[in-house]
């Protein structure tokens, strides 16, 4: 079973340009998650999708930060314009929601510097 | 803001010997994931224990949980120089959405 892939992998942008990243989660799998993860800490919830609607996105920065996952699978996450402490590892997840667990697959993540 | 919160931030044992994190959280949960992240790779998901369990076990892996006190430990036996890792607790919370809410993560180094 392939598992939840991302791109790009590493990404350096200079402050105030925009940037996206792409996930495309297990084969199946309705629930799709993005992440923020700074250096030192743990996963931080940016968004959540139910198939292609968003059931929470409460901690999403929706003055600078975007997402959409249109046709319930692949799914991007925008920032535009980016801050200096947008630099972080941006991790997507999903979940078989038919499944007892709770547990969640996570891709590589992609690592975002702003300088 | 962070639900869990691990102890010790950092530790660094012997290959063979055993490792023990803790994890401290808030709010009542539904169940309690650990996580573990090597470098360079997303996160992997370890084992899951209940909040009407006490303990569970799987391999080399033993988690332990005390609803009374918010606290769950995990213990790796015989550590592996390929256990050298990031480890992370994660709550879900009850009546939340399925979301896990992680901690800040205990860096295990196992020295060959």
């Amino acid at each position: 079973e392939a598992g939840v892939a991302q791109s790009p992998r590493y990404k350096i942008i200079e402050k105030r340009q925009s940037v996206a990243f792409w996930c495309n989660p297990i084969s199946g799998h309705a629930t799709l998650y993005w992440y923020q993860q700074i250096l030192g800490q743990g996963p931080k919830l940016l968004i959540q999708f139910q198939n292609n609607g968003v059931v929470d996105d409460s901690q999403l920065p929706k003055d600078r930060f975007s997402a959409e996952r249109l046709k319930g699978v692949d799914s991007t996450l925008k920032i535009q314009p980016a801050k200096l402490e947008d630099s972080a590892v941006y991790l997507c997840a999903s979940r078989d929601r038919s499944l007892p667990g709770y547990e969640q697959y996570f891709g590589p993540g992609t690592r975002l510097t702003v300088t | 803001s962070q639900q869990g919160e691990e102890d010790p931030q950092a530790l660094s044992i012997q290959e063979g010997e055993n490792a023990t994190m803790n994890c401290s959280y808030k709010t009542s949960i539904n169940n309690l994931q650990w996580y573990r992240q090597n470098s360079g790779r997303g996160l992997v998901h370890l084992i899951l224990i209940r909040s009407n369990e006490r303990e569970k076990h799987s391999g080399r892996l033993r988690v332990t949980l005390d609803t009374s006190k918010k606290s769950s430990s995990l213990l790796i036996t015989a550590s592996r120089a390929a256990d050298t890792a990031s480890y992370f607790c994660a709550t879900v919370v009850s009546g939340s959405a399925r979301q896990l809410t992680f901690g800040s993560g205990t860096q295990l180094t196992v020295l060959p």
